[in-house]
């Protein structure tokens, strides 16, 4: 089966803090991902990377930055946190098959986020 | 924006099949239909997707209309654990879009 995993469950850090959430995938897949969800709004994708050391913007990346620096692994950094980033943040990974869109993408279970 | 257009919320008693519809009128031809489910305090699960003939898997079946511009996921004997949100995307490239999706409820 395939695996992702978060580094936390539930965090709660200050305002002006710098967070680092961290993702592990076990399948080798090329391409991973970070959402975030909220009540009405759905998912939203923050930054997506096809590849080590590659990284793309995805709908909201403002006061967020990203690293891979290892296939396996996909962190997302909250430079400066902020209440509004409080959230609870999912991670995916896929394989990447050129013309055939996404294919099936695989979440971790989240980490609740509270910025307080 | 999402491509796709879903009712919000349905219900469907246990045992019968579940049918949730997806409008996507201004799919290209490139473009698969995935359908991702959530369940609660979960991330989202991959169930199906397709480009233009109908699939089958353990899960579910995806029936994409002869325009592509609709497609219905069935999940052929709804139980509880069936309980979820469902999110119908069409995705050509990497970057896939959730939408707000179907709050399916599964009435004992």
């Amino acid at each position: 089966d395939v695996k992702v995993t978060q580094s936390s469950r539930y965090l709660v850090k200050r305002t002006g803090e710098k967070v680092f959430l961290e993702c592990v995938q076990d399948m080798d897949h090329e391409n991973m991902f970070w959402y975030r969800q909220d009540p009405g709004l759905g998912l939203r994708l923050i930054y997506f990377s096809y590849d080590v050391k590659m990284k793309e913007k995805g709908d909201i990346p403002e006061g967020y930055s990203v690293s891979r620096e290892k296939k396996e692994r996909f962190s997302l950094i909250l430079e400066s946190a902020s209440t509004n980033q409080t959230s609870m943040y999912l991670c995916a990974s896929s394989l990447h098959i050129s013309g055939q869109g996404s294919y099936e993408q695989y979440f971790g279970p989240g980490t609740r986020l509270t910025v307080t | 924006d999402a491509k796709t257009t879903q009712p919000p919320s349905m219900d469907c008693a246990e045992g019968r099949a579940a049918n949730l519809p997806c409008n996507h009128s201004t799919i290209s031809g490139n473009e698969y239909v995935y359908w991702y489910r959530q369940i609660h305090s979960q991330g989202p699960q991959y169930i199906i997707h397709g480009l233009k003939n109908n699939e089958t898997n353990e899960m579910a079946s995806l029936i994409i209309t002869e325009d592509r511009k609709s497609s219905t996921l069935i999940l052929p004997h709804a139980t509880l654990r069936d309980t979820a949100v469902y999110y119908c995307i069409v995705d050509r490239d990497d970057k896939i879009i959730f939408g707000k999706g179907t709050r399916l409820h599964i009435l004992p």
